[in-house]
């Protein structure tokens, strides 16, 4: 079975509007990480938003919040305020367990275009 | 600017070449990562070293060897690949074992290397 599932292969959004990514994960594991990068053509991995399986709160970092809902296994990414510069690949990725040799988990991406 | 240094950004080799790819990081990171990254495809794990010691290699060819000289060096040895071998090679680095003290244990990623097999 998939460990993270991205289901949309490709989304469009309107600048200013907001976006939701889709992300759902599979894992047995108590203690797990989520996290999202984002990849610009220019091929660089940047980090965004992390949400540690213990933490009651969503996280929010600037424009990015994730919708943490546990009991459904999903971690959705939620980009506010959408500018051009948010074109790009995102990933959704996972880290299980605490001390499980430090392998994650990466979905297959969704390609994100931001319409002028 | 990134805090993984990647060298070189491209690389076009011939199938009999030798190269190197090599990641340099100075943030106290004991856990290193090499990727291999098809276009518009997530990056596939290739091998892992934890302490300095080679922790994971995911079955693959012998025509890639990694090396990890030091807590801050990572080099991938490249000899004798093929063109299906073209791709952007990641490398990442991560503090180690994450623990719920510790927290998120990030995967820091370089700006990666494109390579290109003829």
């Amino acid at each position: 079975a998939q460990k993270i599932t991205q289901t949309q292969p490709g989304m469009f959004v309107q600048e200013k509007e907001a976006v939701t990514l889709d992300c759902t994960y599979d894992t047995s594991d108590q203690s797990y990480g989520l996290f999202w990068y984002k990849q610009p053509s220019s091929g660089e991995m940047i980090f965004l938003i992390y949400q540690g399986s213990y933490d009651e709160q969503n996280a929010t970092e600037g424009r990015y919040s994730l919708n943490f809902q546990k009991a459904r296994k999903s971690a959705n990414l939620v980009i506010s305020a959408s500018q051009l510069g948010d074109s790009a690949m995102y990933f959704c990725a996972m880290r299980e367990g605490l001390n499980t040799g430090n392998q994650f988990y990466f979905g297959t991406g969704t390609s994100l275009t931001v319409i002028p | 600017d990134t805090e993984v240094t990647q060298t070189p950004k491209h690389l076009v080799m011939g199938m009999t070449n030798k190269k190197s790819l090599k990641c340099e990081q100075h943030m106290g990171h004991r856990a290193m990562y090499w990727y291999k990254q098809k276009a518009k495809k997530p990056p596939e794990l290739m091998f892992v070293y934890s302490y300095e010691k080679l922790s994971i290699n995911e079955s693959v060819p012998s025509r890639f060897s990694p090396e990890c000289p030091n807590s801050s060096l990572l080099n991938l040895h490249l000899h004798a690949l093929q063109p299906e071998d073209s791709a952007l090679y990641l490398c990442a680095s991560s503090q180690g074992a994450a623990s719920r003290r510790t927290g998120a244990n990030v995967l820091t990623f370089g700006a990666g290397s494109r390579l290109t097999v003829l």
